[in-house]
């Protein structure tokens, strides 16, 4: 079974610019996630989506940050404009919302500096 | 926001050694879990417990819950150098499946 996918690994760009990072999820799980980790912290969620219908977005700086989720399989996260505190790694998580279950799969992350 | 907060924040130990590591959260949850995070790298899941539950194990993993302190408890028994990471809770408190993650644990393992 293929992993949570995210491009790309690392992106370097200067203040007030944008940045998108892609995600694909794990085949057939309906709940995706965005979390934001800056370093030393644990990771923070940023917006939850359930197929594509947006679950919880109370923690997404809407000035600045937004995300969609394609019919209900990749989701992109946008940020415009940058800033220097959104230096951290947006981690992609899925999970198949089963009841039964509640495990969340982790892409290998999009770190983002800003300069 | 953090829901949880782990401690201790760092923690350093011989290989063969137990590990412990707690996770206090602030309201009530249907279930907790534990990731684990090897540097550079994304979390993966350990282990979930339930809210009617008070202990599981998986292999070399022990974890309780105390919902009335509202604390639960991550023992890695025999531990070996590669279980150096960092060490997560998760709780979902509504039961959407919103997990919120504490502050995490750096698990040193010098061999």
């Amino acid at each position: 079974e293929a992993g949570v996918a995210q491009s790309p690994r690392y992106k370097i760009i200067e203040k007030r610019q944008s940045v998108a990072f892609w995600c694909n999820p794990i085949s057939g799980h309906a709940t995706l996630y965005w979390y934001q980790q800056i370093l030393g912290q644990g990771p923070k969620l940023l917006i939850q989506f359930q197929n594509n219908g947006v679950v919880d977005d109370s923690q997404l700086p809407k000035d600045r940050f937004s995300a969609e989720r394609l019919k209900g399989v990749d989701s992109t996260l946008k940020i415009q404009p940058a800033k220097l505190e959104d230096s951290a790694v947006y981690l992609c998580a899925s999970s198949s919302g089963d009841s039964s279950a509640g495990e969340l799969f982790f892409g290998e992350g999009s770190r983002l500096t800003v300069l | 926001s953090q829901q949880g907060e782990e401690d201790p924040q760092a923690l350093s130990i011989q290989e063969g050694e137990n590990a412990t590591m707690n996770c206090s959260y602030k309201t009530s949850i249907n279930n907790l879990q534990w990731y684990r995070q090897n540097s550079g790298r994304g979390l993966v899941h350990l282990i979930l417990i339930r809210s009617n539950e008070r202990e599981k194990h998986s292999g070399r993993l022990r974890v309780t819950l105390d919902t009335s302190k509202k604390s639960s408890s991550l023992l890695i028994t025999a531990s070996r150098a590669a279980d150096t990471a960092s060490y997560f809770c998760a709780t979902d408190t509504s039961g959407t499946y919103k997990y919120i993650f504490g502050t995490g644990t750096r698990l040193k393992v010098l061999a």
